[in-house]
């Protein structure tokens, strides 16, 4: 089993719909990432979270420390939203700089 | 953005021969990293660098070694290249603890 596990693996929606995309770890963190791996390969950090939530745009990223669990939502969604969405987590035992471990990954593909 | 690039941006070659990528970065930051990314696996880590000439292993680091002699720049070598080795590979930078910035990514095929 993953340290990470996102689900869905792949989601399909509608322009305009809400979007949730989840992730459960099973291991002590200090910090949580969202990223976003564009269709053309290159890969941006979204969100970096220890507790709560934080908003940027449309887009909010949640978690629950004593679920070990985080969600990204994102609202209205538009095609331009269509990407890979990438969770990482940094363990709490990490002691050398920011060593990542990343889930597989979340296709969103948004129609318009 | 920080400044990343990498090189090459693509690259075709052949079962045995050496293999060298190179990272550079004009931010300054003081950790860098060298990862893969495979269908059916996340991002890898192989290789990170704390400091200039302190390196250590990740997660995937058999048949990759790594140099770090100056702040800028960060190569990933493959020392004999394996079929396995073909590979989406990123490098990317942090300043500490928060966010990590990615580079492009170099698209490697060992035939």
């Amino acid at each position: 089993k993953n340290e990470v596990e996102q689900s869905p693996q792949n989601l399909t929606a509608q322009e305009g719909e809400f979007i949730t995309i989840n992730c459960s770890y099973s291991v002590g963190i200090s910090a949580l990432h969202w990223l976003q791996q564009h269709p053309g390969g290159g890969i941006v950090s979204l969100f970096m979270l220890s507790s709560g939530k934080k908003k940027h745009g449309r887009l909010i990223a949640t978690i629950n420390i004593q679920e070990k669990h985080s969600s990204l939502h994102i609202t209205a969604s538009h095609p331009r939203d269509s990407a890979v969405y990438i969770c990482a987590v940094r363990s709490s035992g990490e002691t050398s700089g920011s060593r990542l471990t990343f889930g597989e990954g979340t296709q969103l593909t948004v129609n318009p | 953005d920080a400044g990343i690039t990498q090189s090459p941006r693509h690259k075709v070659t052949e079962t045995g021969t050496p293999v060298t990528l190179r990272c550079h970065q004009t931010e300054n930051h003081r950790y860098m990293y060298w990862y893969r990314q495979d269908p059916g696996h996340g991002l890898r880590l192989i290789h990170y660098s704390y400091g200039v000439k302190d390196t250590d292993k990740g997660e995937v680091s058999d048949g990759y070694s790594v140099s770090r002699s100056k702040t800028e720049d960060f190569l990933l070598t493959l020392e004999s290249a394996t079929s396995s080795q073909t590979s989406v590979y990123f490098c990317a930078t942090s300043r500490n603890y928060n966010e990590q910035f990615f580079g492009p990514g170099t698209r490697l095929t060992v035939l």
